[in-house]
This record gives structure tokens, sequence and C-alpha cells, in this order.
């Protein structure tokens, strides 16, 4: 059965420094998320992905953050400068089509831990 | 604006005993509601979603949960619980666009 995968499962870094978080979706899906869930809060919202550009995004996602595509395959997430605040849980997500009504498939999670 | 709240961030039942874990969403227009499972170390698996078409949704594993309007409520439920539903489970709506807004989750421990 076709899954997202996120790679690595856990990145722990510096304060200041960049990082970078992989994802493969589901290879016919056309739309691609970022969720964060920080330790003991919800699971938020951070952007979605639709050919090759945003289609919306929190006001979590600040310029800080950015999203690509780098081809055909991956869907990234890089935080530039990342803080003590961004250590959270981060999820991808994929779902074939728009709307509502459409069921999000996640990857296992990258646990992202700033020192 | 749309939310979701997740009455109980733990909740323990004994083998074979009735599952039920609450969800009570906000929504302005009429809403999408799913309930997601977390098992350690994997991704959000679905197990049901409701769509505006019957109000008592069957899931997978035998979860179903019903859509009440006037209690604004997607309470999920199993009549028999068993060890390997011990997880955590997200409730989420979404209404427009495609975010997803999730409950904070309920961790279910199945005693034995």
């Amino acid at each position: 059965e076709p899954e997202v995968t996120q790679t690595p499962s856990h990145q722990v870094t510096q304060m200041g420094q960049e990082v970078i978080l992989r994802c493969v979706p589901i290879s016919n899906h056309l739309y691609f998320y970022w969720y964060r869930q920080i330790l003991g809060q919800k699971v938020e919202f951070l952007v979605s992905f639709y050919n090759n550009e945003i289609s919306e995004k929190s006001e979590i996602f600040d310029d800080q953050f950015s999203v690509e595509r780098p081809d055909g395959s991956n869907f990234t997430l890089k935080i530039r400068s990342t803080k003590l605040e961004d250590s959270a849980m981060y999820f991808c997500a994929s779902s074939p089509g728009q709307g509502a009504y459409n069921e999000q498939f996640f990857g296992p999670g990258t646990r992202l831990t700033v020192l | 604006a749309q939310s979701v709240t997740q009455l109980g961030s733990h909740v323990s039942v004994s083998e074979g005993a009735l599952v039920l874990l609450r969800c009570n969403y906000s929504s302005s227009v009429p809403p999408y509601l799913f309930w997601y499972v977390q098992y350690p170390n994997q991704g959000l698996q679905l197990l049901l979603k409701y769509t505006s078409a019957a109000t008592l949704v069957k899931g997978i594993n035998g979860f179903e949960a019903e859509f009440k309007k006037s209690e604004t409520s997607f309470h999920l439920t199993k009549p028999s619980a068993h060890m390997s539903d011990a997880a955590e489970y997200f409730c989420a709506v979404s209404s427009a666009g495609n975010q997803f807004y999730f409950g904070t989750g309920t961790s279910l421990t199945v005693i034995p």
C-alpha cells in the first residue's frame, strides 16, 4: 500500500542552524502539506502546496520557513534559522485532490529537537 | 473559524470494554470531520470520516462515530476494546480549503 515517507525520523540541531526536512508523498497525489505538533499541543497546519506553489499557509509559516518540490518525488520543508520553539514533530501529508472532504495521508513524522 | 476539542487527554479501558473518545467541533459552515489514529513511531492513519452523508459513520478496526449537529459532537466509539487499539487518537475538522484543524489528541490505554 502506498505511503508517505519522511526523513530523518529524528533531527537534532543547534539554534540558528538551517534544517531541511524531507518527505516523499504518495506518487499520484497532487496536494502536499506540512503540519507540526509541539509536545503536548495540537497538530497545527503550516502550509499546503499545489502545482509548485503555496496554496495556503498559517501564521506560523513565517519567513523562516520555506517549502519546495525540487524534483518529481520529494517535498521539503526548510527552516532557515532554527529557534528553540521550533522543536516539534513535523508531519508531511498528501492528498489526491483538493477539497475539505479529501483524506490526507500522513507520514510518520520527523522529530526536530533544537538545542 | 474551525476547531475541535477532545475531552480527556488520556483514557483507560479494560480489554473488552466500551471505548468512547470525545470530540466536539466548532465550525461556521457545515464541517467535514475525521478521526485519525497514530500508533507508536507511525504516521496518522485515517479511521473514518464524515462528509455529510450518513450521520453514523463506520470505520476500520470496528470503530464508528456519530455526527450530532445539535451537540456539535463527533464521538468515536468501539463496543469492545482490544489490546491492539492502544494508540493516540486525533479528531480533525475541515470545512474550507485544504486545511485540517486537529484536536490535542487522546491517548488510549487498554488494560488486560
